[in-house]
């Protein structure tokens, strides 16, 4: 079946301009994370969301992050007034909450370049 | 949420069995072994994950030792393909939280022709 899918898979930006990432998870996935992945390094942790709420919002750098999830399916990250800190890839990821200790299935991303 | 160490990388011939070790010696009894891999340019993807029984999929399988300290990801017949990183993580994601997953450097496997 459809795994998550990310998109724009490419997103080059002025510094100070706003941005928006969008991710459509599995079908029926009930949680939803969001990720930043820095060239050469790990997985940070952004967000998470059970539902259209989201309970961990604790790695989100700054207040020019924001996300939301509608209709417990799409989600968008938003970051505004870019910074040139903010160059990632953004990983989303989704997973079937209802049962314990499920694998997150992530998306290929979306290459954030900020000039 | 236990640590792991792994080595950084490590070659495998085409077509041998490719063996990745993980030492976990802090796990404690709820959390689980998850092994996920990236390849260049694309998103983390799951391999397989287990508790303490082996576990096999159509990727892989899991050995975990009978202390939990410590476990091997194999791949059987590995291909050029399968050249990625590879993350080994311990976890335990009880329903209503959130499951944070903290990628280590991993192990780099280049498979040879």
């Amino acid at each position: 079946g459809a795994g998550v899918s990310q998109s724009p898979s490419n997103k080059v930006t002025e510094k100070g301009k706003d941005v928006e990432l969008r991710c459509d998870p599995i079908s029926g996935h009930t949680a939803l994370y969001w990720y930043r992945q820095r060239l050469g390094q790990g997985l940070e942790f952004l967000i998470y969301f059970q539902g259209n709420s989201a309970p961990d919002k604790s790695g989100l750098p700054s207040d020019r992050f924001s996300a939301e999830r509608t209709g417990e399916s799409v989600s968008t990250l938003t970051i505004q007034r870019t910074q040139q800190e903010d160059s990632a890839v953004y990983l989303c990821a989704s997973s079937d909450r209802d049962r314990s200790n499920q694998p997150q299935h992530f998306g290929d991303g979306t290459r954030l370049s900020i000039l | 949420d236990a640590k792991t160490t792994q080595p950084p990388s490590m070659d495998c011939a085409e077509g041998r069995a490719a063996n990745l070790p993980c030492n976990h010696s802090t796990i404690s009894g709820n959390e689980y072994v998850y092994w996920y891999r990236q390849i260049h340019s694309q998103g983390p993807q799951y391999i397989i994950h287990g508790l303490k029984n082996n576990e096999t999929n159509e990727m892989a399988s899991l050995i975990i030792t009978e202390d939990r300290k410590s476990s091997t990801l194999i791949l059987p017949h590995a291909t050029l393909r399968d050249t990625a990183v590879y993350y080994c993580i311990v976890l335990k994601t009880p329903l209503g939280t959130g499951n944070q997953f903290y990628f280590g450097t991993g192990t780099s496997l280049t498979v040879i022709p």
